[in-house]
């Protein structure tokens, strides 16, 4: 089955740690992007990228890292500088970013302070 | 810079009635509108995408609909089951390329 994988689905930060959440997908995509939510917050855009090895950052860029090495993986790391970094966070894809096709979605990690 | 609302933030109704929630984005420049559902503790899951070209899209018991010129989209659910319950989100993608959501409404239908 097509579709995007997020993992893990749980993980615990601890101060002054960094962490990375993995996303991949299946889909041939071109685009990819990461979202943070927030309880009764709409979805906030972090980074994204439209082709290998290029990325751009969103409206909350501060405190997370990404990397595009391959087309199907776009993973995000969450620095220590990311000081509220308790989320839920979002990975997407899409077959282009001017493509009149929905967006797709994997199942999100949430992200705890210990 | 483009900010879409969702009224009302949380809507209770019975199971077999029709209902509609509402969208409304300041910035009639879009390129789509997109509905998304979400379940808890889940990602989205898209139900319907409605490009600036047109006026309305249907899936089965859902039917979207978008009026660019005042900046206003309405999803509407016919015969509601205890199942459709979610939180809808509206996106819109403008010139920037990038979408953005409102904070969602949630629906409980009640049995």
């Amino acid at each position: 089955d097509g579709g995007i994988t997020q993992s893990p689905k749980y993980l615990f930060r601890k101060e002054g740690q960094n962490v990375t959440l993995s996303c991949e997908q299946n889909l041939n995509h071109d685009a990819m992007y990461w979202y943070r939510q927030d309880p009764g917050q709409g979805l906030r855009l972090i980074y994204y990228s439209q082709i290998v090895n290029d990325f751009q950052k969103g409206d909350i860029a501060e405190g997370y890292s990404v990397s595009r090495e391959k087309k199907e993986s776009f993973p995000l790391t969450v620095t220590s500088a990311q000081k509220n970094p308790t989320a839920f966070y979002l990975c997407a894809s899409e077959s282009g970013r001017r493509s009149n096709q929905p967006q797709h979605f994997g199942d999100g990690t949430r992200l705890s302070i210990l | 810079k483009q900010e879409v609302t969702q009224i009302p933030a949380a809507l209770s109704v019975p199971e077999g009635e029709n209902l509609v929630l509402n969208c409304s984005f300041t910035d009639s420049a879009i390129y789509n509108l997109q509905w998304f559902r979400q379940d808890p503790g889940k990602g989205l899951t898209s139900l319907l995408l409605i490009q600036s070209s047109q006026r309305e899209q249907t899936s089965g018991r859902l039917n979207a609909s978008l009026d660019k010129s005042s900046g206003r989209s309405t999803l509407y659910i016919a015969a509601s089951q205890p199942g459709d319950s979610a939180t809808y989100l509206c996106a819109v993608k403008g010139g920037s390329e990038k979408l953005v959501f409102g904070k969602g409404t949630k629906l409980t239908v009640n049995p």
